[in-house]
């Protein structure tokens, strides 16, 4: 069966410092990635996908990046993290054209705080 | 635009009641899918049902309940019997165009459901 992983599951990171969440997936090949962040009373805005190694897309102007170097890892980043950064960032999956009536599966999360 | 509103930021009922928690999108498709997440306080989201457009039957499943009427673009979730368990945040979410066929969902801002002893 499939599973995600996202590490770690909390971090606190000064502004200014640099960022790197990690994501992957288990038990598939060639997977959708998404990137999801759910900031305190909003709901969840979508920051990245990926359709496979290297491909990227972004869906919001902001001070994050994302790479997908191989078929199962997603990288979320920052250089220089800022206040707005903080909240709660979820990756999830699903399977390669699986098509717009299947539902994502997420990972449990990672809780940013920036000081 | 897809837009999903849940004007319900939270709700608070003792157990054993029911609740109903509203959602209601906005689409220009005619095809579309809806769905509902749970999310506990360990974080994750937790898939509970998917409705397509073309399937405006009510689905129970347990406690849990859903009424989708497009008529009033309405997805709303029932729990009969509310149990601490069930407290949560839940998620309803639309599944926005995309030409090149993969999912990308666009999420309500969430209702926070807590059910006290």
């Amino acid at each position: 069966s499939q599973t995600i992983h996202q590490w770690p599951a909390t971090l606190v990171q000064p502004v200014g410092s640099p960022l790197s969440l990690e994501c992957t997936v288990e038990g598939t090949s060639n997977p959708n990635l998404y990137w999801y962040r759910q900031a305190a009373g909003r709901g969840l805005q979508l920051l990245f996908y990926s359709v496979g190694i290297g491909q990227i897309s972004s869906e919001v102007p902001q001070n994050l990046s994302a790479s997908r170097p191989q078929d199962r890892q997603f990288i979320l980043s920052s250089k220089k993290l800022l206040l707005s950064d903080s909240g709660f960032y979820l990756c999830a999956w699903i399977l390669s054209g699986a098509g717009r009536s299947s539902p994502l599966h997420f990972g449990n999360g990672t809780r940013l705080t920036v000081t | 635009a897809q837009k999903v509103t849940q004007a319900q930021t939270e709700i608070s009922v003792v157990e054993k009641e029911d609740v109903t928690l509203d959602c209601v999108y906005e689409t220009r498709d005619t095809t579309y899918y809806l769905f509902w997440y749970k999310q506990p306080p360990s974080g994750e989201l937790v898939f509970l049902i998917r409705r397509n457009s073309f399937d405006e039957q009510n689905e129970i499943s347990g406690r849990y309940s859903w009424n989708f009427q497009k008529s009033t673009s309405s997805f709303n979730f029932t729990i009969t019997a509310s149990q601490v368990v069930d407290s949560a945040v839940y998620f309803c979410a639309l599944s926005e165009a995309e030409g090149a066929g993969f999912q990308k969902l666009v999420f309500g801002t969430g209702t926070r459901l807590l059910v006290s002893p």
